[in-house]
C-alpha cells in the first residue's frame, strides 16, 4: 500500500522562500503520478493550487510553483505572504488510485 | 461555475450505514469525467475515499473498499456515498469534489459535512 509523506511542519519568514515536498514509499515520484497540491485554511474546504506537477489554476498566485525535485514532488512558495499560513496537502495518482500525503502545516513567522 | 453541496445525517450510530448525497448545480454531472469523495477526521489530514466516472466506473481506497459504495444519479444530477459498519474512526468531515479529465485536478469542492458516529 502506498504511503505518501510530507514534512509535518515548516516555518518561513514573510517574504521568504520555502519548499514543501511529497514523497512516496514505492519509489520516485514522477510526472506519471500527476502530483496535485492543495491549500487548506482552518474551517475551509481544500483549494487546489497545482495540478499535473506544475500547472496552476487561474486563481493560483504566481508565487506558488510546482516541480519534481530529487525524486519527490515539490511545492515552492516564493515571497511568502502572511495569508499563506495554512495546511498544504499533496495528492498522488498511484496504481490507478489517489493517495493523499499527511499534510504540512506552514507557519509564517 | 459548477457548485457542489453535500447533504446527509450529521449523526450515525455505531455499526450503522452512512448515506451522503452530493448535489451538482451549474452544470451536468455527465459533462465531467469523475466525481470523488474525500474525508477529514477532526484535526487530521485528508483521505481519498473513492470516485465514480460519468459512465459509472468506480474506484475505492483499499482500506475502505469492503465498506464503501459510490453511485451516480444522472436524473437528479447528483452522486452518493454509502459507508457501512461505521465506527468512531469514521467520524469526519466528508467532502465531495469534481475531478477533471486528463488529470487536470480536483478544482471544485463542496463545503463539507460533518458526520459523527455515536450512540
Amino acid at each position: 500500500q502506498t504511503v505518501v509523506t510530507q514534512e509535518p511542519s515548516l516555518t518561513v519568514s514573510p517574504g521568504g522562500t520555502v519548499t514543501l515536498t511529497c514523497d512516496s514509499n514505492t519509489g520516485a515520484v514522477t510526472s506519471g503520478n500527476y502530483p496535485i497540491w492543495f491549500q487548506q485554511r482552518p474551517g475551509q474546504a481544500p483549494r487546489e493550487l497545482i495540478y499535473r506537477t506544475s500547472d496552476r489554476h487561474a486563481w493560483t498566485p504566481a508565487r506558488f510553483s510546482g516541480s519534481l525535485l530529487g525524486g519527490k514532488a515539490a511545492l515552492t512558495l516564493s515571497g511568502v505572504q502572511p495569508e499563506d499560513e495554512a495546511d498544504y496537502y499533496c495528492l498522488l495518482y498511484c496504481g490507478d488510485l489517489w493517495v493523499f500525503g499527511g499534510g504540512t502545516k506552514l507557519t509564517v513567522l | 461555475q459548477v457548485q457542489l453541496q453535500e447533504s446527509g445525517p450529521g449523526l450515525v450510530e455505531p455499526s450503522g450505514t452512512l448515506s451522503l448525497t452530493c448535489a451538482v448545480s451549474g452544470g451536468s454531472i455527465s459533462t465531467y469525467a469523475w466525481w470523488s469523495w474525500v474525508r477529514q477526521p477532526p484535526g487530521k489530514g485528508l483521505e481519498w475515499i473513492g470516485e465514480i466516472s460519468n459512465s459509472g466506473i468506480t474506484k475505492y481506497a483499499p482500506a475502505l473498499q469492503s465498506r464503501v459504495t459510490i453511485s451516480l444519479d444522472k436524473s437528479k444530477n447528483q452522486f452518493s456515498l454509502n459507508l457501512s459498519s461505521m465506527t468512531a474512526a469514521d467520524t469526519a468531515i466528508y467532502y465531495c469534489a469534481k475531478v477533471l479529465s486528463n488529470f487536470q485536478g480536483f478544482p471544485n469542492w463542496g463545503q463539507g459535512t460533518l458526520v459523527s458516529v455515536s450512540s
